[in-house]
């Protein structure tokens, strides 16, 4: 156990809906990160938030947006869905930035299917 | 940008047996950590060994050690008296270091290893 939760475990929807990812960090950690793993990208860096404020965006889409909150959870928020946002969407976190011990611990996962 | 290349999509090994997985890295960076992690059929991302690049020692955790060759952007993994549990997809990852707000994880396409009774 990562120490990072992440929730709901599966989610199925359908095209066109609105979803929230929850994420919650290990206990003393700052910056969480959300990656997105698909049959045909791979596991693709989304965007990261340190103590509350966003650090760095990777290859987020617009339809996609994220906030970390001031207990740290953050939530990861798709929109407009499309069959192709069907993957595993993860989140990481790691206690700073540009430190020795920034190793990022991953949760479980959320899985999410769109129909 | 950085990218990192894995060559073996697929490994298969004896039970017990020692089992090395590539990985090659194209870096400008002088200042960086490599990563291996290996994903279950859980889908769990699991931290198996880090490696700093200013250290010259290889890392090891265990049953696990690499062998990393700066000069060469080389990161292979080797797995001695492998397990069944070791059966899982196994990413190396590059991250920056000390690149406050840039510390994202660039990940390989992974290894599909399985251990065989």
């Amino acid at each position: 156990d990562s120490g990072v939760t992440q929730t709901p475990k599966h989610l199925i929807t359908a095209t066109g809906q609105r979803v929230t990812l929850r994420c919650s960090p290990r206990s003393g950690d700052l910056s969480v990160y959300w990656y997105q793993q698909s049959l045909d990208q791979g596991l693709q860096f989304l965007i990261q938030y340190y103590n509350g404020e966003e650090r760095a965006k990777g290859n987020i889409l617009e339809r996609f947006s994220a906030q970390q909150f001031p207990d740290l959870h953050s939530e990861l928020n798709l929109s407009s869905l499309e069959l192709g946002d069907s993957a595993l969407y993860f989140c990481a976190s790691s206690v700073a930035s540009g430190r020795a011990t920034d190793t990022q611990y991953f949760g479980p996962g959320t899985r999410l299917t769109v129909l | 940008a950085q990218t990192v290349t894995q060559s073996q999509p697929e490994m298969s090994v004896q039970e017990a047996e020692t089992v090395t997985l590539s990985c090659t890295y194209d870096t400008s960076e002088s200042n960086y950590y490599l990563f291996w992690y290996k994903q279950p059929p859980s889908r769990q991302m699991i931290l198996v060994i880090r490696q700093e690049a200013y250290k010259q020692q290889n890392a090891t955790e265990n049953r696990f050690s690499v062998n990393f060759q700066k000069a060469a952007k080389s990161f292979s993994l080797k797995i001695s008296d492998s397990q069944l549990g070791d059966t899982a997809m196994y990413f190396c990852a590059f991250m920056k270091l000390l690149d406050f707000g840039n510390e994202k994880l660039t990940f390989g396409t992974g290894t599909r290893l399985t251990i065989i009774p």
